[in-house]
């Protein structure tokens, strides 16, 4: 099965921190991406990776960038932690885009709780 | 604006009782997707239906999509306690761009 394994659970940082969440996948996944959980609100897109240096604005870029240097790691990074990036982040991969292919399904990683105070 | 909207919000259920949860969206899609998120945790995958299936079932979860009504449904059937958790689902981007887009989702309580 696949794994995606983000590296922390819990995460709590101070507001003006630079913070890294990590998200590594095993299974040769071209796509990557980065959601944000808020209840209420549903998961919504960050960030999405389909290939090693390329990424793509979801619909809350704001406050965020990535970065995918290996095909298996996609980082997220708040370049300047404010309270309301605290939230859920989520971590999944995908082997072809909804739509695109019969391997559409995404794998999640376990997610990140982060809290900036 | 999000693509999935799920209805209702939440559902309360004795065990060996069916639930059904709906799906609406608003502009065509290939494919749908419902995922199931227990407490704190991942999303985990449970069905994908396509544009030109109209009912699909995997052990006793029922999906049924209406393409005319864009909307769509699915059925627990004989729930169990261990089946409360947060159920999505997830249809593409409705401007294009191949993402995923999920719903608010439909929190399920199954009572023992």
């Amino acid at each position: 099965d696949v794994k995606v394994t983000q590296s922390s659970r819990y995460l709590v940082k101070r507001t003006g921190e630079k913070v890294f969440l990590e998200c590594v996948q095993d299974m040769d996944h071209e796509n990557m991406f980065w959601y944000r959980q808020d209840p209420g609100l549903g998961l919504r897109l960050i960030y999405f990776s389909y290939d090693v240096k390329m990424k793509e604005k979801g619909d809350i870029p704001e406050g965020y960038s990535v970065s995918r240097e290996k095909k298996e790691r996609f980082s997220l990074i708040l370049e300047s932690a404010s309270t309301n990036q605290t939230s859920m982040y989520l971590c999944a991969s995908s082997l072809d885009f909804l739509g695109t292919g019969p391997n559409e399904k995404l794998f999640f990683g376990s997610g990140t709780q982060l809290s900036v105070l | 604006s999000q693509q999935g909207e799920e209805d209702p919000q939440a559902l309360s259920i004795q065990e060996g009782e069916n639930a059904t949860m709906n799906c609406s969206y608003k502009t065509s899609i290939n494919n749908l997707q419902w995922y199931r998120q227990n407490s704190g945790r991942g999303l985990v995958h449970l069905i994908l239906i396509r544009s030109n299936e109209r009912e699909k079932h995997s052990g006793r979860l029922r999906v049924t999509l209406d393409t005319s009504k864009k909307s769509s449904s699915l059925l627990i059937t004989a729930s169990r306690a261990a089946d409360t958790a947060s159920y999505f689902c997830a249809t593409e981007r409705d401007t294009g761009g191949f993402k995923t887009i999920f719903g608010a989702g439909t929190r399920l309580f199954v009572k023992a």
